[in-house]
C-alpha cells in the first residue's frame, strides 16, 4: 500500500462543473496537507494547504481534510478549462517536517 | 523575488558519466529539498537540507546519489556513474523552514536524459 494515493484518473468534467479530486494516506502522524497544481511539463505549485479537520475554502478551491478517515480532498467549483492539469496531495509528518509524501496525482481535463 | 532557480534545465548524457545538478533556493529559506519525478509519476523524495546539514538523506536511490549544501544557499546533487533508469526530472524546492506547515516552492526542475 502506498502512503499516499491518488485516484489516478484521468478525470474529465465539464466546464462549469464541480470537479472532486480525493487522496487518502496511511501515516495517522500526518500533521500537514497540501495540494499541488502542475502543469504538463511545468513544476507543482501549491494552490490549498490545510491542517485541521474540516473544510477551507479559498476561491473557487475548498480542501477537505478528515484525520480520523485519513482522508483529504480537493473540490474545484465552477472548473475552467485553465484548470485542467494533474493535482498532487502532498502529506507531512509533524515528526520529520522535511520528508512529504507526494501522490501520483490526479489528472484532470476540464471540457468547454 | 527569485523563485528557486535550476540548472541546467536540460541535460543529455552517455550512461556512465557523472553529472551535477544545481539548485539555487529563495533567499532566505534555510530548507531545501530534492525530489525526482519520472514520466507520469509523483514526486519520489530524495533528500532534504535544514541549511547546510541533510538530517533525512533516506530517498536517495543508492550510493552512485550525493547531494550538498554550502553556505546555507546552493545546492548540487550528484549522480555518479548514470544508469539509464536515472533519467527523469529532478526538482528542487525551497521552505522558508522546515516545518510540517510551511509550504515547498518548486523550481522548474532539470530534465536528465540518460542514452
Amino acid at each position: 500500500q502506498k502512503e499516499v494515493e491518488q485516484n489516478s484518473g484521468p478525470l474529465s468534467v465539464p466546464e462549469g462543473a464541480i470537479a472532486s479530486l480525493n487522496c487518502t494516506y496511511s501515516d495517522r502522524g500526518s500533521q500537514s496537507f497540501f495540494w499541488y497544481r502542475q502543469y504538463s511539463g511545468k513544476s507543482p505549485e501549491l494552490i490549498m494547504s490545510i491542517y485541521s479537520n474540516g473544510d477551507k475554502e479559498d476561491g473557487r478551491f475548498t480542501a477537505q481534510l478528515n484525520k480520523a478517515s485519513q482522508y483529504v480532498s480537493l473540490l474545484i467549483r465552477d472548473s475552467q478549462p485553465s484548470d485542467s492539469a494533474t493535482y498532487l496531495c502532498a502529506v507531512t509528518p509533524l515528526t520529520n517536517a522535511g520528508k512529504s509524501t507526494f501522490g501520483d496525482g490526479t489528472t484532470l481535463t476540464v471540457k468547454p | 523575488g527569485a523563485g528557486v532557480s535550476q540548472s541546467p534545465s536540460n541535460k543529455v548524457t552517455e550512461k556512465g558519466k557523472d553529472v551535477e545538478l544545481r539548485c539555487d533556493p529563495i533567499s532566505g529559506h534555510t530548507a531545501l529539498y530534492w525530489y525526482r519525478q519520472s514520466l507520469g509519476q509523483g514526486l519520489e523524495f530524495l533528500i532534504y537540507f535544514q541549511g547546510n546539514s541533510a538530517p533525512d538523506k533516506s530517498g536517495l536511490p543508492s550510493d552512485r546519489f550525493s547531494a550538498e549544501r554550502t553556505g546555507g544557499s546552493v545546492s548540487t546533487l550528484t549522480i555518479q556513474r548514470t544508469q539509464q533508469e536515472d533519467s527523469a526530472v529532478y526538482l528542487c524546492a525551497s521552505s522558508l523552514v522546515p516545518l510540517s506547515n510551511q509550504p515547498q516552492h518548486f523550481g522548474d526542475g532539470t530534465r536528465l536524459s540518460i542514452l
